[in-house]
């Protein structure tokens, strides 16, 4: 595709129930991440995909959180029992990767709203 | 942790003008190191990224880097309103996750006409 999508664009869930955010990633683009970036701040690191492969989870916040790339494509991220510190907007971002000069390209992102 | 320290702004700067935003990093041994801008309710876009020490220039934008200091920066000449955002400092992991990003809180910069 043109760019990395991100579905949905906004949700806004109670607390306790689980949502699943989607990110079709550029196509070829080896290396995905996601981010999780609260108002007023920078991104924070979630987690890192090479292909399938979950490489890096260390910035999972708690359990509930879990994420899945199982064909090395789309990915998935899922949050369990929502809480209200989850309200955030959640970026997903891809890069070739080939050289460490790669572009990360980021997604419009998913503004979610735990009530 | 790694920390990215920004001057958190807002930044105001009339039109025409150079806008300077800066970026403090902690982790002395960071090689990479990049330039966001976000608008508002938007995602980031890379910019610039540098390496090496000294300038780097693209069209009007020149990114600083003095690696002795921890220290970067980004110059934007002949600001326009269209520049108004919030720019993201950015460093790069060293450790075995290539392409992590550490990001400052941003500093939110507006161009008045």
């Amino acid at each position: 595709g043109a760019g990395v999508s991100q579905s949905p664009r906004y949700k806004v869930a109670k607390r306790g129930q689980d949502v699943a955010l989607r990110c079709d990633p550029i196509s070829g683009h080896v290396s995905l991440f996601w981010y999780q970036q609260a108002l007023g701040q920078g991104p924070e690191f979630l987690t890192y995909f090479q292909n399938e492969a979950q490489l890096d989870k260390s910035g999972l916040p708690s359990d509930r959180f879990f994420a899945e790339r199982p064909e090395g494509s789309v990915s998935t991220l899922k949050i369990q029992r929502t809480q209200q510190e989850d309200s955030a907007v959640y970026l997903c971002a891809s890069s070739l990767r080939l050289t460490n000069t790669d572009t990360q390209y980021f997604g419009p992102g998913t503004r979610l709203t735990v009530l | 942790q790694k920390e990215v320290e920004q001057n958190s702004g807002p930044l105001s700067v009339p039109e025409g003008a150079i806008a300077s935003l800066n970026c403090t990093y902690s982790d002395r041994g960071s090689q990479s190191f990049f330039w966001y801008r976000q608008y508002s309710g938007k995602s980031p876009e890379l910019i610039m990224f540098i390496y090496s020490n000294g300038d780097k220039e693209d069209g009007r934008f020149t990114a600083q880097l003095n690696k002795a200091s921890q220290y970067v920066s980004l110059l934007i000449r002949d600001s326009q309103p269209s520049d108004s955002a919030t720019y993201l400092c950015a460093v790069e992991d060293r450790g075995s996750t290539l392409g992590r990003l550490y990001f400052g809180r941003g500093t939110q910069l507006t161009v008045w006409p």
